[in-house]
């Protein structure tokens, strides 16, 4: 199974700034299979970023992913209020499909 | 558009079958090459994937529950459900389903899963 890694645990910003997260593999993620997920309390997770680099329908286009292989990244370009959330990466290459543990973004 | 909705118990014994239905409205679940999946959260924030069906019946499930799991779908109705056998504590969680085109793009709301006595 593929475990993946996502750094920092929190990340502590202010509106306006770039947040950069990252997710690292224990084994290569075949095709880029590499999805972001942002959750807020109370909600279920919410599809950002699939294929590695590719967003989802109606996700703003501050939201970007990159990487291939084992590292991966999400960047978010100037902060609003609301992308304050926990972010999961996931990769659905190989089975079992897994998730990170989650990078909680708060507001410094 | 599509939507996703969880029922069932909010509460199971140790050692019975925790038992969950996922409605689909706004689409047809036999519509399309989606995947229907189930995934739980734990209370400490930790996402695990169960399985998934597809319309026809096939499943695939994670190798560390499969000897529990079962993931019917019902085309009729526009459900899918989810039998998970002998819980323990250890499966108290927020059970999620979520419709799957590689990554889960869609997710219902989510139901809390107690198991407890």
């Amino acid at each position: 199974e593929i475990v993946l890694t996502q750094s920092p645990g929190t990340l502590s910003l202010s509106p306006g700034e770039r947040a950069t997260l990252s997710c690292r593999a224990s084994q290569s993620v075949s095709s880029s299979y590499l999805a972001w997920y942002q959750q807020k309390p109370g909600q279920a997770p919410r599809l950002l970023i699939y294929g590695a680099s590719s967003r989802a329908t109606g996700i703003p286009d501050r939201f970007s992913g990159s990487g291939s292989g084992t590292d991966f990244t999400l960047t978010i370009n100037r902060l609003e209020p609301e992308d304050f959330a926990v972010y999961y990466c996931q990769q659905y290459g190989s089975s079992p499909r897994t998730f990170g543990q989650g990078t909680k973004l708060e507001i410094k | 558009q599509v939507q996703l909705q969880e029922s069932g118990p909010g509460l199971v014994k140790p050692s019975q079958t925790l038992s969950l239905t996922c409605t689909v409205s706004g689409g047809s679940i036999s519509g399309g090459s989606y995947y229907w999946s189930w995934i739980r959260q734990y209370p400490g924030k930790g996402l695990e994937w169960i399985g998934y069906v597809s319309y026809s019946g096939s499943t695939y499930y994670n190798p560390s529950l499969k000897s529990r799991v079962t993931i019917s779908v019902d085309t009729s109705k526009n459900q899918f459900s989810l039998k998970l056998n002998s819980v323990t504590a250890a499966d108290t969680a927020v059970y999620y389903c979520a419709r799957t085109v590689f990554a889960f793009d869609i997710w219902g709301q989510g139901t809390m899963v107690t198991v407890s006595s």
